[in-house]
């Protein structure tokens, strides 16, 4: 159980154009998904919390009109990168922890290299 | 500022022998701990969690909590080469408090046979 998916594995887009990554959640609902980017050799750095119907709420840096966060459902959450640049160019992850109590778990998807020309 | 600290290694341990990873995290409310391993290029997996004081095993892993001394650690027992990766610290508040995880920035594990 615990399964979150993220689609597409790898996208390559040209400079300026919007890439939509989708993040599910297979088998639970998810309350709370978390966005993560990662530079190669560093450490995951958390870029924005959302939950179900409610706007993200973007870490400090984040720039939230070029990092547009959906939590529609349950299930399903989209980040699109706008107006994508080459320093955009990272590895982006999603993770996802199911409702209520203490001790909650993340559960991660397996993540989206994204390279932006 | 929440911070967990975590020695960037790397850690190079021969197989078979028992790698030690330390965590230690500033919040004294904190009341979730997690160990993740993410190898290079691939996204984080959960290992263990672990919410009470005292250890926690699972297979060749054990969580180790202590909440006074505010670390936590994990032990591998028999070390194999497949264990090489980097392992990360997650801390929460949760009962109530903060969800949102705060991670160390890993420690680079080595198993060198």
């Amino acid at each position: 159980g615990a399964v979150v998916s993220q689609h597409p594995s790898w996208v390559i887009c040209k400079s300026g154009t919007s890439v939509k990554i989708e993040c599910r959640s297979l088998d639970f609902q998810a309350t709370t998904m978390f966005w993560y980017r990662q530079f190669p050799k560093q450490s995951l750095m958390l870029m924005a919390t959302s939950n179900e119907g409610s706007k993200a709420t973007y870490e400090q840096g984040v720039e939230k009109d070029k990092f547009l966060i959906n939590h529609a459902s349950l299930t399903l959450s989209t980040l699109t990168v706008t107006s994508a640049h080459p320093e955009d160019s990272s590895f982006y992850i999603c993770s996802a922890t199911s409702s209520g109590g203490a001790g909650e778990t993340q559960y991660f998807g397996p993540g989206t290299r994204l390279l932006v020309l | 500022q929440k911070e967990v600290e975590q020695n960037s290694g790397p850690l190079s341990v021969p197989e078979g022998a028992i790698a030690s990873l330390n965590c230690t995290y500033s919040d004294r409310v904190s009341q979730s701990f997690f160990w993740y391993r993410q190898y290079s290029g691939k996204s984080p997996e959960l290992i263990m969690s672990i919410y009470s004081n005292g250890d926690k095993e699972d297979g060749r892993f054990t969580a180790q909590l202590n909440k006074a001394s505010q670390y936590v650690s994990l032990l591998i027992r028999d070390s194999q080469p497949s264990d090489s990766a980097t392992y990360l610290c997650a801390v929460t508040l949760g009962g109530g408090g903060s969800y949102i995880p705060t991670f160390g920035r890993g420690t680079s594990l080595i198993v060198h046979p």
